[in-house]
């Protein structure tokens, strides 16, 4: 079955630690992004990659950290400089071109303890 | 800054009612428009995209685009209360390789 992965579904972590989100695709998709949702909010841009080996900064790149060695991966490291990283994160994938319809995974809801 | 803009709700309709979305963006030259649904605690999940001035039907759902307007809106006839979700409106703004969304509206269904 084609589609997004994103592991662990929940995540806990103590503050002053890093901790880094998978996002796994078997779409053959060129693209790959990362967002944010807080409650009650739409979803705001972390980082986004159009292609292997490179990445471009979003609207809230700060205390985040990304890198796209692989076609199918694109893992989101929050750092300990992310100043209230409890949220749902959501990773999606497109394939690069004008139109960007994009297709998200199931997301990873991360706590701060 | 490029911005879309939805009502936040909620919007409220009887069972078998035709529910009406709407969204307007800032960017004139938009190329492409998505709407998603997202049930709560769960992802978004992609239902209907329009390129092209015009409606588009897809099942009970139809999207309308007037780009003169800068408005894209989403009609739902029949509504079930399984419909009850936040509908997220997506743009694809010129050249930027990235969508913006609306914060969504959120859709209550009463049966």
């Amino acid at each position: 079955d084609g589609g997004i992965t994103q592991s662990p579904k929940y995540l806990f972590r103590k503050e002053g630690q890093n901790v880094t989100l998978s996002c796994e695709q078997n779409l053959n998709h060129d693209a790959m992004y990362w967002y944010r949702q807080d409650p009650g909010q739409g979803l705001r841009l972390i980082y986004y990659s159009q292609i292997v080996n490179d990445f471009q900064k979003g609207d809230i790149a700060e205390g985040y950290s990304v890198s796209r060695e692989k076609k199918e991966s694109f893992p989101l490291t929050v750092t300990s400089a992310q100043k209230n990283p409890t949220a749902f994160y959501l990773c999606a994938s497109s394939i690069s071109g004008r139109r960007n319809e994009q297709f998200f995974g199931p997301g990873t809801r991360l706590t701060v303890l | 800054q490029k911005e879309v803009e939805q009502n936040s709700g909620p919007l409220s309709v009887p069972e078998g009612a035709i529910a009406s979305l709407n969204c307007t963006y800032s960017d004139r030259g938009s190329q492409s428009f998505f709407w998603y649904r997202q049930y709560s605690g769960k992802s978004p999940e992609l239902i209907m995209f329009i390129y092209s001035n015009g409606d588009k039907e897809d099942g009970r759902f139809t999207a309308q685009l007037n780009k003169a307007s800068q408005y894209v809106s989403l009609l739902i006839r029949d509504s079930q209360p399984s419909d009850s979700a936040t509908y997220l409106c997506a743009v694809n703004p010129t050249d930027t390789g990235k969508l913006i969304f609306g914060q969504g509206t959120t859709l209550q269904v009463k049966p």
